[in-house]
């Protein structure tokens, strides 16, 4: 079956950069691009970018183009998201979500709450 | 880059009613590219519907969705108690945007 496996939560200081990552498993990692999605406290989803796990190539959100940048590990099956210069708006719980190809995403991590005060 | 706006915020509703969920585009929005998803507290959102009205694998046929061009709709024709939750749209055009979510609640 189709997981997909975040790393834990994080604390960081404010200017820090943060790294989650997103483990894949149960189907063929390179066939499904991966998207990156947030959600602050209390507020709705936000998406961050996606990565073409096959050849890499990336497409951010013009609101996170400067601080964002997606990778990935064909050979661990795993995509990675980091986020620089963090403020305390970037208190949120990030998901990586698995995009179907034709429009949608049909799975979701479990979710990484990155905490960012001083 | 189009945005999604949906309404009304919150739904008060009781088990057994009607839902009524509006999702509207900025710019027209291919159907093949509309979804919808469902979350509830504490947990990831779940597909349930994709090209505007196709039901995901598992989805009850009480779910429904329809719309096209700038206007959409999600119906849930009989709500159940474990459909309480907050739903938001999808699509997918030169970029990806979600709406800004409508939380079903029980009244």
């Amino acid at each position: 079956q189709v997981q997909l496996v975040q790393s834990g939560s994080e604390l960081k200081k404010p200017g820090a950069s943060v790294k989650v990552s997103c483990k894949a498993s149960g189907y063929t990692f390179t066939s499904h691009a991966m998207n990156w999605v947030r959600q602050a406290p209390g507020q709705g989803l936000e998406w961050m970018g996606w990565i073409n796990t096959g050849n890499g190539n990336t497409k951010y959100s013009q609101k996170f183009q400067d601080r964002v940048t997606i990778t990935r590990d064909t050979s661990a099956s795993t995509a990675y998201m980091e986020l620089s210069s963090l403020t305390s708006e970037d208190t949120a719980v990030y998901y990586c979500a698995r995009w179907r190809g034709s429009g949608w995403i049909d799975y979701w991590g479990q979710g990484t709450l990155v905490t960012v005060s001083s | 880059e189009i945005v999604l706006t949906q309404s009304p915020g919150t739904l008060s509703l009781s088990p057994g009613e009607r839902a009524t969920l509006s999702c509207r585009a900025s710019q027209s929005v291919s159907s093949s590219f509309l979804a919808w998803y469902q979350q509830k507290p504490g947990q990831a959102p779940r597909l349930l519907i994709y090209g505007a009205s196709s039901r995901a694998t598992g989805i009850p046929d009480r779910f429904s969705g329809s719309g096209s061009g700038t206007d959409f709709t999600l119906t849930i024709s009989r709500l159940e108690p474990e459909d309480f939750a907050v739903y938001y749209c999808q699509q997918y055009g030169s970029s990806l945007s979600f709406g800004g979510g409508t939380k079903v609640e029980i009244k």
